[in-house]
């Protein structure tokens, strides 16, 4: 079955940029929506954005210019970028498949990620 | 604050029937469909309802969902202590273009 992992730093420095990749196995990449979506204590659940096979993305307003998410379907991968961070940004950080009116189906384990000096 | 508005918390005791509501305006669950999460301690959310009232397969029948104008409900019958956890709802919003969750309300079985 379709499985969802994110990697990347686990400790980000204020001001820097917080990189993570998505790796999707078990399936294609080529349909759906594949968002990013994280969860602190101070914000609960809080939707990031999400790209489509077509590249078209959507943002979450609130994060608008700081936040690039990517599509790299020779890799079966999605990535996201925010920048700069500051430590308000410190969250469990879950990549996720969305699909329409079927709704948030497919999640990672979540990766948390740290921004402090 | 979210702009979908969950209680915090909710609690019943074992077979007793709970609902859970989220309220929010005519520009995300007035015109778009409701979903709803289930998060187990440690674990991601997992979707339980979608599309307002549908459950994927594996969900029990305990769990159901419901919609009238900008609110809804979620339902859960037969409580069971395997149903402590938090639960979300999520909408669309058409003014915001973006995706929306709500507050989350922890769930308690006495």
């Amino acid at each position: 079955q379709v499985q969802l992992q994110e990697s990347g730093p686990g400790l980000v420095r204020p001001s820097e940029t917080l990189s993570l990749t998505c790796t999707v196995s078990g399936g294609s990449i080529n349909n759906y929506y594949w968002s990013w979506i994280r969860q602190s204590a101070e914000r609960g659940l809080e939707w990031i954005g999400r790209v489509y096979i077509s590249g078209s993305t959507n943002y979450n307003p609130s994060l608008q210019g700081r936040v690039a998410i990517s599509l790299d379907t020779s890799k079966n991968q999605f990535s996201l970028k925010l920048s700069p961070v500051t430590a308000a940004d410190t969250a469990i950080y879950y990549c996720a498949r969305e699909r329409g009116f079927l709704g948030t189906d497919l999640w990672g384990q979540g990766t948390l990620v740290t921004v402090s000096s | 604050q979210s702009v979908l508005t969950q209680p915090p918390s909710a609690s019943g005791t074992p077979g007793q029937r709970v609902t859970i509501s989220c309220s929010g305006t005519s520009s995300n669950i007035g015109s778009n469909y409701v979903h709803w999460y289930q998060q187990l301690p440690g674990a991601a959310p997992k979707i339980l309802v979608y599309r307002n009232n549908q459950r994927p397969s594996g969900v029990p029948d305990r769990f159901s969902g419901s919609k009238s104008g900008t609110s809804a409900s979620l339902a859960i019958s037969g409580l069971r202590s395997e149903d402590e956890a938090d639960y979300y709802c999520s909408a669309w919003d058409d003014s915001l273009s973006g995706l929306l969750f709500g507050g989350g309300t922890h769930l308690t079985v006495l």
